[in-house]
């Protein structure tokens, strides 16, 4: 049972335009949603997360937008930049954090 | 270091044997978890310490895998008699402590193959 679901394995987005990552999850009782980004032979890396209370969080290029009733999230890279190729994942958790729930990850190419 | 240091980076045994990987998490992280990456797949929860404890087993694929962490600090996962399923990505990360909504730091991962 996958409560975490990246559906598109990969996306391809020209330097400069906006790359949009989506993510969907199952369960209500997740609380905090968090992006990591994955290079090749290294561990992921964070990169920005939302509480259940907030509908949007930004930092830089990066924004993540959350809709509770839809139990969907998504990823806004504007501009995008080849450095940004990499694989990214979505992650969910409950109260208190302990478990945290990873898709199975988009890979994303940016093409300069 | 100041990351999360895991070893070796890369395993490589026959089927049947016995491997142990290491995880070293940040120091005064409390908290500590396992991930394994399968090819073309996402990261699967393995098991998580507070402290020296992991309360939650489950995760953990089969009896061949066991998991201990000891002072707190450095932890290794064994995995005994390797089959070939067992080839994947180990990866190991830590936070500062369990109970609150933090990033996970993640090592760089042992990539296990087994022949």
């Amino acid at each position: 049972d996958q409560q975490v679901k990246q559906n598109s394995p990969s996306l391809s987005v020209q330097e400069g335009r906006i790359s949009i990552l989506n993510c969907d999850y199952t369960n209500s009782m997740f609380d905090y949603f968090l992006w990591y980004k994955k290079y090749p032979a290294e561990g992921p890396t964070f990169l920005i997360s939302i509480s259940s209370i907030k509908d949007k969080n930004e930092d830089g290029r990066f924004t993540v937008f959350l809709n509770k009733s839809a139990k969907h999230l998504s990823l806004h890279i504007v501009p995008s930049q080849p450095g940004d190729s990499a694989v990214y994942f979505c992650a969910a958790s409950g109260t208190g954090g302990f478990k945290t729930i990873f898709g199975a990850g988009t890979r994303l190419f940016v093409k300069a | 270091g100041a990351g999360v240091s895991q070893s070796p980076s890369n395993k490589v045994t026959e089927k049947g044997k016995d491997v142990e990987l290491r995880c070293d998490p940040i120091s005064g992280h409390t908290a500590l978890y396992w991930y394994r990456q399968s090819l073309g797949q996402g990261l699967e929860f393995l098991i998580y310490f507070q402290g020296n404890s992991a309360p939650d087993k489950s995760g953990l694929p089969s009896d061949r895998f066991s998991a201990e962490r000891t002072g707190g600090s450095v932890s290794t996962l064994t995995i005994q008699r390797t089959q070939q399923e067992d080839s994947a990505v180990y990866l190991c990360a830590s936070t500062l402590s369990l109970f609150s909504n933090q990033p996970q730091h993640f090592g760089d991962g042992t990539r296990l193959s087994i022949l």
